[in-house]
């Protein structure tokens, strides 16, 4: 069972209006992520919620901003697609804490299409 | 965190051990070693995750000298779906660990 759920897998927006991608977990973890992956390209990460703490990375432009209504939901928000922000969107889940095991689970990803 | 360099690309057979090799040569003293897997349009997967000396599951091992400034992921006897690629991160397990990822090496089976 899909643990990690974005919707929807693939998303066509016009240049400028903006869109929301959604992402939800069953795992409870309290850390959640975006990344934002082009083609040929490592996963690069835009922000994450510690619990419903927001964490911007210093290099993720304005245009992009993030929700977290609770622990299951999180959703990402491009204020005004940009052709170059197409790619493939991915969410993801972690618990934090001590020891070992604290890997991140990854959602199948939204790609995102900008006409 | 500390940052990562891993081969660009790799080819083997079906059949053959795989080994890729990361080096981290600032790794900190609470940065744990993981690996990820990524097929095309799918998320990263988890593979295998360790501190110090060797760790093996059912998927792979992964080998780490006493420095801590490399880390090799064996791949026995890789098959044609194990075409991926392949992320090194170094980074803390304790609170707030953020998963930033590496260039990565991109591995093809050939039958």
């Amino acid at each position: 069972d899909a643990m990690v759920i974005q919707n929807p897998r693939y998303q066509v927006t016009q240049f400028g209006k903006p869109v929301t991608l959604s992402c939800s977990q069953t795992l409870n973890h309290n850390v959640m992520y975006w990344y934002q992956q082009k083609s040929s390209q490592a996963p690069k990460l835009l922000f994450h919620y510690y619990d419903k703490d927001f964490n911007n990375e210093a290099d993720t432009p304005d245009n992009f901003q993030s929700r977290r209504p609770n622990t299951s939901f999180c959703f990402l928000d491009i204020r005004s697609p940009g052709l170059g922000d197409a790619a493939m969107y991915l969410c993801a889940t972690s618990r934090t804490g001590t020891g070992a095991n604290t890997e991140a689970f990854f959602g199948q990803g939204t790609r995102l299409t900008v006409v | 965190l500390a940052k990562t360099t891993q081969p660009i690309s790799m080819d083997s057979y079906e059949g053959q051990e795989v080994n890729i090799t990361c080096s981290h040569n600032n790794i900190a003293t609470n940065d744990y070693i993981t690996w990820y897997q990524q097929f095309p349009s799918q998320g990263p997967r988890f593979i295998i995750q360790g501190y110090k000396t060797k760790v093996t599951n059912e998927v792979a091992s992964l080998f780490i000298p006493a420095d801590r400034k490399s880390s090799t992921l064996s791949l026995p006897r890789v098959s044609l779906s194990d075409t991926a690629v392949y992320y090194c991160l170094v980074g803390p397990n304790t609170g707030g660990f953020k998963t930033i990822f590496g260039a990565g090496t991109r591995l093809f089976v050939k039958a």
